[in-house]
């Protein structure tokens, strides 16, 4: 257990539909970052935050947009959805600002499947 | 885009046997680290390894990282039916620092 917490393990919804994936990191981490695992294109880094701030942004796509909240939890939400946005979708967190000597721990993912 | 490009892509052995797994990158690196994932799990982080370190043990487990060749190899020692999963080598770029970016993996199988 990374102690990277990920809700809900799995979602299924149609295409156009919106959703939230949400994320509690490592007690103590102020950095999460959001992946996108896809057959076709592996994982795919898409937004860190730290601290509640934006630091990097990744091949995320403007449907898609991220925050992390007061308590540094993560949500990652996605809108619009097309089929092609079924994909394994990973949040990792670590102590420091970037991954710059830094172990980053990921959760289980959530796997979303649009219909 | 992927800046790991991990050989063999897939890797069979009988339990016992060492595997052996390869990563090459691209562009100067702050750290690498190794991921393991189960079918359908998440990334279980293996070790990180820093670009002025050469090699580093943990249990089973022994990277090494040549940073002349941009590559780096992950050393699986006598290997149990429980390691079958897929391995990522993932980089720490010194320029973009605030990302790993990963390779697309070797899919490893131990046969009983």
């Amino acid at each position: 257990d990374s102690g990277v917490t990920q809700t809900p393990k799995h979602l299924i919804t149609a295409t156009g539909q919106r959703v939230t994936l949400r994320c509690s990191p490592r007690s103590g981490d102020l950095s999460v970052y959001w992946y996108q695992q896809s057959l076709d294109q592996g994982l795919q880094f898409l937004i860190q935050y730290y601290n509640g701030e934006e630091r990097a942004k990744g091949n995320i796509l403007e449907r898609f947009s991220a925050q992390q909240f007061p308590d540094l939890h993560s949500e990652l939400n996605l809108s619009s959805l097309e089929l092609g946005d079924s994909a394994l979708y990973f949040c990792a967190s670590s102590s420091g600002q970037g991954v710059s000597g830094n172990t980053i721990y990921f959760g289980e993912g959530s796997w979303l499947t649009v219909v | 885009s992927q800046q790991g490009e991990e050989d063999p892509q897939a890797l069979s052995i009988q339990e016992g046997e060492n595997a052996t797994m390869n990563c090459s990158y691209k562009t100067s690196i702050n750290n690498l680290q190794w991921y393991r994932q189960n079918s359908g799990r998440g990334l279980v982080h293996l070790i990180l390894i820093r670009s002025n370190e050469r090699e580093k043990h943990s249990g089973r487990l022994r990277v090494t990282l040549d940073t002349s060749k941009k590559s780096s190899s992950l050393l699986i020692t006598a290997s149990r039916a429980a390691d079958t999963a897929s391995y990522f080598c993932a980089t720490a770029n010194l320029q973009g620092a605030q990302k790993l970016v990963f390779g697309q993996g070797t899919r490893l199988t131990i046969n009983p």
